[in-house]
C-alpha cells in the first residue's frame, strides 16, 4: 500500500507560505519524488518531480532532503485555487507511481 | 481538446450488472492506466499498459477487464458489479517505455467517472 507518510491536512493563509511535508523512508537511489494535486471534482494534476537537487518551477518549489527520505513541496504564495489533496509518490517511473491519500490543504481567506 | 477524456462522468447502476468505462488520450503517449479512488481519496493504480500490452496488473479482481485496441484508448471493463465497487475511476497517460524520457514525463489523469453500485 502507500509508502509516503503526509499529514492528514493543513491550514494555512492566503497570500502566504505553505510547506507540505512528506516521508519517503523506503525510496531507493533511483527513485524520483514527484507531486500531484488533485482540485475537487477533477483529476490529480502534475505539481514537479525531482530526484536529488532542489527544483523549482512556476507552480512551486520542491525541497529534498540530503537523505532523501523526505521532501517539501513550497507554494510561495498560498491563493484560495491551491486548495486541493496533495500527493507524493516516488518512483523510478511515471508508470509505477503509487499514490497514498495525501493532505488536504485548505487555504483561508 | 481534453486531453485525457473518459466516459461517462457518472455511472449509477445495480449490483450484479456489468459496464464500461471508455478512456481516450490525444498526447501521443505510449501509456495508459487506470486508477481507484476511494471515499478517503486513496489512489492507488489498477492496471497499466504499455503500447496495448499490460505491464503493471495490481491485485484486482479478475472481474475487470482492461481492454486496449489501440495505444490512444484504455477501457475498463467490470463485470458482476459489487457495492464495493463504488468509487472514482481514473484515466492516467504518460510516456513509459523506459528511459529518461519515463523518468520525466508526468502522468496526465482525466477528470474520472464516479461509479455508484446499488
Amino acid at each position: 500500500d502507500a509508502k509516503t507518510t503526509q499529514p492528514n491536512s493543513m491550514e494555512s493563509n492566503e497570500e502566504e507560505p505553505v510547506h507540505l511535508p512528506c516521508n519517503h523512508s523506503t525510496i531507493s537511489g533511483t527513485d524520483y519524488i514527484h507531486w500531484y494535486r488533485q482540485l475537487p471534482s477533477q483529476g490529480p494534476e502534475y505539481v514537479i518531480h525531482g530526484l536529488t537537487s532542489n527544483v523549482n518551477n512556476r507552480m512551486a518549489s520542491l525541497a529534498i532532503a540530503e537523505d532523501r527520505k523526505s521532501s517539501t513541496l513550497i507554494l510561495h504564495r498560498a491563493t484560495l485555487r491551491d486548495a486541493a489533496v496533495y500527493y507524493c509518490p516516488f518512483s523510478g517511473s511515471a508508470r509505477q507511481l503509487t499514490f497514498g491519500s495525501g493532505t488536504q490543504l485548505t487555504v483561508l481567506p | 481538446d481534453t486531453a485525457v477524456s473518459q466516459t461517462p462522468k457518472y455511472l449509477v447502476t445495480q449490483m450484479g450488472n456489468d459496464k464500461s468505462i471508455k478512456c481516450e488520450q490525444n498526447l501521443g503517449h505510449d501509456t495508459m492506466y487506470w486508477y481507484k479512488q476511494d471515499s478517503k481519496k486513496f489512489l492507488k493504480i489498477m492496471f497499466s499498459y504499455n503500447n496495448k500490452e499490460l505491464i503493471i496488473n495490481e491485485t484486482v479482481p479478475n472481474r475487470f477487464s482492461p481492454k486496449s485496441p489501440d495505444k490512444a484508448h484504455l477501457n475498463l471493463h467490470i463485470n458482476s458489479l459489487e457495492l464495493g465497487d463504488s468509487a472514482v475511476y481514473f484515466c492516467a497517460s504518460s510516456y513509459g517505455g523506459g528511459g529518461v524520457k519515463s523518468y520525466n514525463s508526468p502522468l496526465h489523469f482525466g477528470n474520472g467517472t464516479r461509479l455508484t453500485v446499488t
